[in-house]
């Protein structure tokens, strides 16, 4: 069984670039949430996806976007980067309505 | 709106010690709460989950007790190691919260001397 993963491990980006980040999620699992933790911080809900649709989505601009695939793995997209996106970025992943939500390593993004 | 506190958000500690660590909440209406490791630059893992009809879990040397009426969460770490030098974090799950989100606490940094 695999655990969560994320690429890449690391990005740099300007401001106004568009970036994509990954995830694939434990197996078997069909929901999948992302994070932004900025430096010193504890991580910020972004949204969640069950089943290819966003299920719920925290304080965060739509230029804030996501997708579900139908094998549950999920990208995050950003347009239009700032430098406050600045951050690490995590997936969990876990079965809907589950207590438990196993997390990726992140991916560290700079935005310069 | 949930709001998580972690106090204090740095501690250094000879080894051997125990570990107090603390975590607050503004809204007592949690499903449950659950403490976890980050160490730097990595993702999360889960050290303990309390369900809020719960007063405390265990595991090992980690203990965490819960008091939803006060909102109130503690985490102890007996015996403390370099090894825990790491920066724990609290969640809370609230009910009906969008999507199972966690909210998390700040955090607190601990180092651990030997």
């Amino acid at each position: 069984e695999t655990g969560v993963t994320q690429s890449p491990t690391h990005l740099i980006k300007t401001r106004g670039q568009q970036v994509t980040l990954r995830c694939s999620s434990q197996s078997g699992h069909n929901t999948v949430s992302w994070y932004q933790q900025a430096l010193g911080q504890g991580p910020q809900f972004i949204f969640q996806y069950y089943r290819e649709e966003e299920n719920g989505r925290g304080n965060f601009p739509p230029r804030f976007s996501g997708l579900q695939f139908p094998n549950y793995s999920s990208e995050l997209n950003v347009n239009a980067l700032e430098l406050d996106d600045s951050a690490l970025y995590l997936c969990a992943s876990s079965f809907y309505d589950s207590d438990t939500q196993y997390f990726g390593p992140g991916t560290r993004l700079t935005v310069l | 709106k949930q709001e998580v506190t972690q106090i204090p958000a740095a501690l250094s500690v000879p080894e051997g010690e125990n570990l107090v660590l603390n975590c607050s909440f503004t809204d007592s209406a949690i499903y449950n709460l659950q403490w976890f490791r980050q160490d730097p630059g990595k993702g999360l893992t889960s050290l303990l989950l309390i369900q809020s009809s719960q007063r405390e879990q265990t595991s090992g040397r980690l203990n965490a007790s819960l008091d939803k009426s006060s909102g109130r969460s503690t985490l102890y770490i007996a015996a403390s190691q370099p090894g825990d030098s790491a920066t724990y974090l609290c969640a809370v799950t609230s009910f009906k919260a969008a999507g199972n989100k966690l909210t998390f606490g700040g955090g607190t940094r601990v180092l651990v001397k030997p």
